[in-house]
């Protein structure tokens, strides 16, 4: 079976510009969640969408905006970037049950870098 | 609200010796709690999880954990260090209302021949 997946692997972008990110989860998991992991810090909890509906949001400004699809792929939008944004965009995929413990299952991340 | 600690930001272990990587946890209710391991340039992989059936957590690679309530504690363990256990190693509580993980600052494991 195959993974989580995520696009693109890596992005260079200009401050001021838009980016957005793609992720797609294992099969039948239907929580998405994002995660930013600045160079030298552990990973920070962005969003969770369950069943296309936002779960949870972490201590992002309104720039970042994300939303799930029917088919409980995902995407993560970040306006009017900064340089402070780069960093390894990552994405995990959970069953979301008590049963499963929650566990979730990480892609490979895409690496934005802001120039 | 949820926090994690890893003391040590790097450790340093000759092939063969004892890994010992400490994680002290902050939670309001009984955790979920996880280690994950991240090679360079990867995703994050998970090594071993705690949810309360048992407190020694055996995980792939050979790598253990033990989940101490009274020193709320979760350190990793592996008796015998390989080259192939160098990389950074996370360890992360889990909010159980909807499963989002806090994280700590993470350790990287260098492995000397």
């Amino acid at each position: 079976d195959a993974g989580v997946t995520q696009s693109p692997t890596h992005l260079i972008k200009t401050r001021g510009q838009q980016v957005t990110l793609r992720c797609s989860p294992i099969s039948g998991h239907k929580s998405v969640s994002w995660y930013q992991q600045v160079l030298g810090q552990g990973p920070q909890f962005i969003f969770q969408y369950y069943e296309k509906e936002e779960r949870g949001r972490g201590n992002f400004p309104d720039r970042f905006s994300a939303r799930q699809f029917p088919n409980y792929s995902s995407e993560l939008n970040v306006n009017a970037l900064l340089l402070g944004d780069s960093a390894l965009y990552l994405c995990a995929s959970s069953v979301l049950s008590l049963r499963s413990s929650y566990e979730q299952y990480f892609g490979p991340g895409t690496r934005l870098t802001v120039t | 609200a949820q926090s994690v600690t890893q003391l040590g930001s790097h450790v340093s272990v000759s092939e063969g010796a004892l890994v010992l990587l400490r994680c002290n946890y902050s939670s309001s209710v009984p955790p979920y709690l996880f280690w994950y391991v991240q090679y360079p340039n990867q995703g994050l992989q998970l090594l071993l999880k705690y949810t309360s059936a048992a407190t020694l957590v055996k995980g792939i690679n050979g790598f253990e954990a033990e989940f101490k309530k009274s020193e709320t504690s979760f350190h990793l363990t592996k008796p015998s260090a390989h080259m192939s256990d160098a990389a950074e190693y996370f360890c992360a509580v889990s909010d159980t209302s909807y499963g989002k993980l806090t994280f700590g600052q993470g350790t990287i494991l260098t492995v000397h021949p």
